[in-house]
């Protein structure tokens, strides 16, 4: 396995488009979090899945996002509508439940840009 | 609220050793992570620690002390490939990772 894979890796949009973004997570993980992330600052937590189920969302996200993780592998990221406010990397990580599920491991982002 | 505190950035010699801090206040504690984050990349996980002491491991090692909310990276034998932003973030008691603002760490020869 090579890891977490994100696609695209980077996104132009003009405002008010949607978009969406996929990220495969590592096959054995079953935890899956998506973060966004501004130049300067740290990850800032979005939601996460544990299997298909999204256990977990941030009360900052705005109702314009929405993710989801049918089968519990693969997981898209919707933001409907963009802003420039929106712009930003946007990361994926996955994780293994159990003795070890504290490590995440990020895939390489997918940077938008909205104008 | 919740706060992750840590220096914007810090400057050091190639083969010296540095110290990186990190305060925090947050609702409950599950740990404390360290990851490495190179310009335009992904984070990538350097440590954790959930008791109080010193975890070493190679040129890194960090530091917990949970009744200060502190911790440190002390990165030793510096390298230039080090140059790099550190992130501090610790997990809530829900089990979510709240992180820093990350410090720059600018490697001079």
């Amino acid at each position: 396995d090579t890891g977490v894979s994100q696609d695209p890796r980077h996104k132009i949009t003009k405002r008010g488009q949607n978009v969406t973004f996929r990220c495969d997570p590592i096959s054995e993980h079953n935890r899956l979090y998506w973060y966004r992330q501004t130049l300067g600052q740290g990850p800032e937590f979005l939601t996460y899945f544990q299997n298909e189920a999204q256990l977990e969302k941030s009360r900052l996200l705005s109702d314009r996002f929405s993710a989801e993780r049918p089968k519990g592998s693969f997981s898209t990221l919707e933001i409907q509508r963009t802003e420039q406010g929106d712009s930003a990397m946007y990361l994926c990580a996955s994780s293994l439940a159990g003795d070890r599920d504290y490590e995440q491991y990020f895939g390489p982002g997918t940077r938008l840009t909205v104008t | 609220g919740q706060n992750i505190d840590q220096p914007t950035e810090m400057t050091a010699t190639e083969g010296a050793i540095v110290q990186i801090n990190c305060t925090y206040q947050t609702s409950g504690f599950n740990g404390l992570f360290w990851y490495q984050q190179h310009a335009g990349e992904a984070p990538t996980f350097l440590s954790y620690n959930v008791l109080d002491g010193l975890e070493e491991k190679g040129r890194f090692s960090s530091f917990l002390s949970r009744s200060k909310g502190y911790s440190y990276l002390l990165l030793k034998e510096l390298q230039m490939k080090d140059s790099a932003s550190y992130l501090c973030a610790v997990s809530d008691s829900n089990y979510q990772l709240i992180w820093g603002a990350g410090t720059k760490l600018i490697i001079k020869p």
